[in-house]
């Protein structure tokens, strides 16, 4: 089976740091995404990984390290509209196409 | 209209009624996927259209019927649903299904209670 964790939920301040981790057991892997989810709201997408390393987007970095089936969402000066649901999904090939697998999604409340 | 559209936004049905989600992109995408967002539980990928033609259909009951009549619309046709099949359901595009970075846009959802 595929399993992707993430931690629940998460609090942090505004103007803080945060990382979000994300850990994967799954058959194969082809990359993986961050979204981001507000309540209500359609996911949108935030970074992409395939090689080990960091990628960054300004306030946005995402982290990858195959070996370890581990990548984590860092978030730096929070701003109170980041709070939001923040999903990991790995990419599989399926049967005749490729897809994503999400993990549950961490929620995150950034307090003033 | 851009992007990822989807009707209703809510709907409200009983366990013997016949509706229909539709999902409507306006990217110029070849692939088109349905995901369930239960509470608590992640995004489940349901199916994936990739030129009209269905490629991935995830063990689904045959309660829900995917339709796919051109690369621009999407519909879920659904009958005798449970209440446990009340969720979000999702639809998304990407350019397309069969390369490794598939980045997703996804429409606003429609939220389905099933009585």
């Amino acid at each position: 089976g595929q399993n992707i964790d993430q931690p629940t939920e998460m609090t942090a301040t505004e103007g803080a740091i945060v990382q979000i981790n994300c850990t994967y057991q799954t058959s194969g892997f082809n990359g993986l995404f961050w979204y981001q989810q507000h309540a209500g709201e359609a996911p949108t997408f935030l970074s992409y990984n395939v090689l080990d390393g960091l990628e960054e987007k300004g306030r946005f970095s995402s982290f990858l390290s195959r070996s370890k089936g581990y990548s984590y969402l860092l978030l730096k000066e929070l701003q109170m509209k980041d709070s939001a649901s923040y999903l990991c999904a790995v990419i599989l090939l399926g049967d005749s196409s490729y897809k994503l697998i999400f993990g549950s999604g961490t929620r995150l409340l950034v307090r003033p | 209209e851009t992007g990822v559209t989807q009707t209703p936004r809510h709907l409200v049905m009983g366990m013997t009624n016949k509706k229909s989600l539709k999902c409507e992109q306006h990217l110029g995408h070849n692939a088109m996927y349905w995901y369930k967002q239960s509470a608590k539980k992640p995004l489940e990928l349901m199916f994936v259209y990739s030129l009209e033609e269905r490629v991935e259909n995830n063990s689904v009951p045959s309660r829900f019927s995917p339709e796919c009549p051109n690369s621009s619309h999407l519909f879920l046709h659904l009958h005798t649903l449970q209440p446990e099949d009340s969720a979000l359901y999702l639809c998304a595009s990407s350019q397309d299904a069969s390369g490794t970075y598939n980045e997703q846009f996804f429409g606003p959802g429609t939220r389905l209670t099933v009585l």
